[in-house]
């Protein structure tokens, strides 16, 4: 098992849908977990930490469950400007520092 | 605040040749990275450095070489490039939250 696998994609949906994408990790002992985003040809940059409570950042939603090993993240009233690439962000408890990143979700939002 | 930098933006090399990615950042962190990103990869890592002073390796340290000169930069070193280090090169800084990206090295190797 990879140590952190999001749903395959792409997702392509139009202006104005909910959207979800899912992230399952394997180490139990991973500390934190984080949503980036990346635009096409650009840098990741941080979306969202993601809190074990879940969290809201205007139409983002994150969730963790620990359980599970699976975090969540839902665009709602999606933009033109959300398309873009999804990772999902785990530090594992006791690998030093490295963060792990899942290979991604595209998501497409057209009008 | 520059955040963190890359040179060259862009890199064509030829097979055996070596060459030299330059990154550094201005935020004083401790913790720097080096990952190299392929279609339907994801971004891997190569080599960390935790602290000054030391370098570990990553899930794809093969070919490559790092210097963290100072807590500021963080060189990765392709001693003789082949085709498959063909690739998209991402340097990075961290602090106790974010981890934030330059911008990046488009290398090719022909």
């Amino acid at each position: 098992r990879k140590e952190v696998e999001q749903d395959p994609g792409p997702f392509n949906v139009p202006e104005g849908a909910t959207v979800a994408f899912n992230c399952t990790y394997s180490n139990s002992a991973s500390q934190s977990f984080f949503w980036y985003r990346q635009d096409c040809r650009k840098e990741p940059k941080l979306l969202m930490s993601v809190y074990s409570s879940g969290n809201e950042d205007g139409r983002f939603t994150a969730q963790l469950n620990r359980a599970s090993q699976y975090i969540s993240l839902l665009i709602r009233d999606s933009k033109l400007s959300d398309s873009a690439t999804y990772l999902c962000v785990v530090i594992p408890g006791q690998a030093g520092t490295a963060l792990i990143f899942g290979k991604g979700t595209t998501l497409s939002v057209s009008s | 605040n520059a955040g963190v930098t890359q040179t060259p933006k862009f890199q064509v090399l030829k097979t055996g040749q070596s060459m030299t990615l330059q990154c550094a950042q201005d935020m004083n962190h401790n913790s720097m990275y080096w990952y190299r990103q392929d279609p339907g990869m994801g971004l891997r890592l190569i080599y960390y450095s935790a602290s000054e002073g030391t370098t570990d390796k990553g899930e794809v340290p093969n070919g490559y070489n790092v210097s963290r000169l100072n807590k500021r930069e963080f060189s990765l070193r392709l001693e003789s490039a082949a085709p498959s280090q063909t690739s998209v090169y991402f340097c990075a800084s961290r602090d106790n939250r974010e981890q934030y990206f330059g911008p990046g090295t488009r290398l090719t190797v022909t």
